[in-house]
C-alpha cells in the first residue's frame, strides 16, 4: 500500500528565511506522480507541482523549488526567502489520492 | 475557466439526518474525486467518479456514497448522520487520464462544503 509521511506538523520561521518542508513516501511501484499541494486559510487546496517518478530533475519556479530522490523516496519543497503570504498548509500527495498529513507553516513578518 | 464549484459551501445538520454535496467539475474534466478533511485524520479519499462510473473508491463505510451525472456533475450523500461526520469535503476535478493503469493526473479542488453535525 502507498503511504506518504510529512513528519513536520508545523513550521514557525521569520520571513526571508529559507525554508524546506520535507515529503517521504512508501511504495512498490515502478512508475508514480507526485504533489505538491498548498491551502491557505481560507481551506482551497492549490495545485503546485506534479512529477513522476522517471524524472529525478529538481524543478524550480520562483522562489520555490522540488528534490525528487528516488533513491531517498523524497521529494522535498524549498520556500526559498519565505514571505508571509506563504502561511498555509502544505501536503504532498501520491498518486492522486493519498495525501500526507500535512506541513503547517507559518511566516512571521 | 471557471474552476470547481460546490454547493452548499456550510451546512449544519443533526444526528441520524441525511446530507447531499455537489459538486460541478473545471469544463471539460470528466472525473470527480472526493475527500473528508478533518484535523484528526487529515485529508482523506472517498471516491473518485469518471464517465458517471465510480472508478476509485476509499475505505468509508457504505453510508457515504455518490454517483456522477452525464455532464460530469458530481453528488456526495452521506446517510445517518454521525458527529464524526463534520468535516470539510472537498472535490477536485481532471481530465481523468491514467497512466498505468493508475489515476495520476492533477487535479483541481473546489472551495470545499463545511459540514457540521450536532
Amino acid at each position: 500500500a502507498q503511504k506518504v509521511t510529512q513528519a513536520q506538523t508545523e513550521i514557525s520561521v521569520v520571513e526571508k528565511e529559507d525554508v524546506t518542508l520535507d515529503c517521504v513516501y512508501e511504495t512498490r511501484d515502478t512508475t508514480y506522480y507526485l504533489f505538491w499541494y498548498k491551502q491557505p486559510p481560507s481551506g482551497e487546496l492549490v495545485f503546485l507541482i506534479r512529477r513522476n517518478s522517471f524524472d529525478e530533475q529538481n524543478e524550480i519556479s520562483g522562489r520555490y523549488s522540488w528534490n525528487f530522490q528516488k533513491s531517498t523516496s523524497s521529494f522535498n519543497f524549498t520556500i526559498t526567502a519565505s514571505q508571509v503570504v506563504d502561511s498555509a498548509v502544505y501536503f504532498c500527495a501520491f498518486n492522486k489520492f493519498y495525501f500526507g498529513s500535512g506541513t503547517k507553516l507559518n511566516v512571521k513578518p | 475557466k471557471a474552476g470547481v464549484t460546490q454547493t452548499p459551501r456550510y451546512l449544519i445538520k443533526t444526528r441520524g439526518q441525511q446530507v447531499t454535496l455537489s459538486c460541478s467539475p473545471i469544463s471539460g474534466h470528466r472525473s470527480v474525486s472526493w475527500y473528508q478533511q478533518t484535523p484528526g485524520q487529515g485529508l482523506q479519499f472517498l471516491f473518485e467518479y469518471f464517465s458517471e462510473t465510480q472508478r476509485n473508491k476509499g475505505n468509508f463505510p457504505g453510508r457515504f456514497s455518490g454517483r456522477q451525472f452525464s455532464n460530469s456533475r458530481s453528488e456526495m450523500n452521506v446517510s445517518t448522520l454521525e458527529l464524526g461526520d463534520s468535516a470539510l469535503y472537498l472535490c477536485a476535478s481532471s481530465l481523468g487520464r491514467l497512466a498505468g493503469g493508475h489515476s495520476t493526473d492533477t487535479q483541481y479542488f473546489g472551495p470545499g462544503t463545511r459540514l457540521t453535525v450536532l
